[in-house]
């Protein structure tokens, strides 16, 4: 069964600072994903990602950067925290395929101070 | 542009009542559509997807959807539903490329 892990289920963090999230899976997919989910908006994908050290916006990346160095790993960066980027965070990956269902982590909850 | 829409944002259920959840999107192209389910403290998970083929899928748990394409709706449905169901629904539509649009999610309570 496929695992993604992200690094922290719940984060506080303060106005202005770096924030890192961490995201692995365990098949060898190769595409990964970030998305960040609100009440009543759904899920929006912020980043994602096809290979090692490629990248594509998706549809809310304001305020977002990511980093793929390795195959297994995804992160997302807020590069100067603000208190609107408080929201829940999902990882997601899929195999070669870009229409496989996604296999997703349990979220990390950010809260902004 | 692309969206999904999904009905309700929160349903009340007595046990063994009967559930239909609805979801419609804008696209006029070839479509694959998923149902994921996330409850309470967990992960989201796939509960039934559509490709091609037979219009009615099953997936896990009880549950069908039916993808009509001249209403562009894919719907879920439950013919009796349990206190376990309590969950959040989404809905999600892959157009294409790398990029799966989903629904806003819609909250079901199912009181015991």
């Amino acid at each position: 069964d496929v695992k993604v892990t992200q690094s922290s289920r719940y984060l506080v963090k303060r106005t202005g600072e770096k924030v890192f999230l961490e995201c692995v899976q365990d098949m060898d997919h190769e595409n990964m994903f970030w998305y960040r989910q609100d009440p009543g908006l759904g899920l929006r994908l912020i980043y994602f990602s096809y290979d090692v050290k490629m990248k594509e916006k998706g549809d809310i990346p304001e305020g977002y950067s990511v980093s793929r160095e390795k195959k297994e790993r995804f992160s997302l960066i807020l590069e100067s925290a603000s208190t609107n980027q408080t929201s829940m965070y999902l990882c997601a990956s899929i195999p070669d395929s870009s229409n496989q269902p996604q296999h997703f982590g349990d979220g990390t909850r950010l809260s902004i101070l | 542009a692309q969206s999904v829409s999904q009905h309700n944002h929160h349903v009340i259920l007595s046990e063994a009542a009967s559930l239909e959840l609805g979801c419609n999107y804008s696209y006029g192209g070839t479509v694959n559509l998923f149902w994921y389910v996330q409850y309470p403290g967990q992960h989201l998970q796939l509960l039934l997807k559509y490709f091609s083929g037979d219009p009615l899928v099953k997936g896990i748990k009880g549950f069908e959807a039916e993808f009509i394409k001249s209403k562009f709706s894919f719907n879920l449905r439950k013919p009796s539903v349990q206190w376990s169901d309590t969950a959040e629904y989404f809905c999600a539509v892959h157009t294409g490329g790398f990029k799966t649009i989903f629904g806003a999610g819609t909250r079901l309570f199912v009181k015991a």
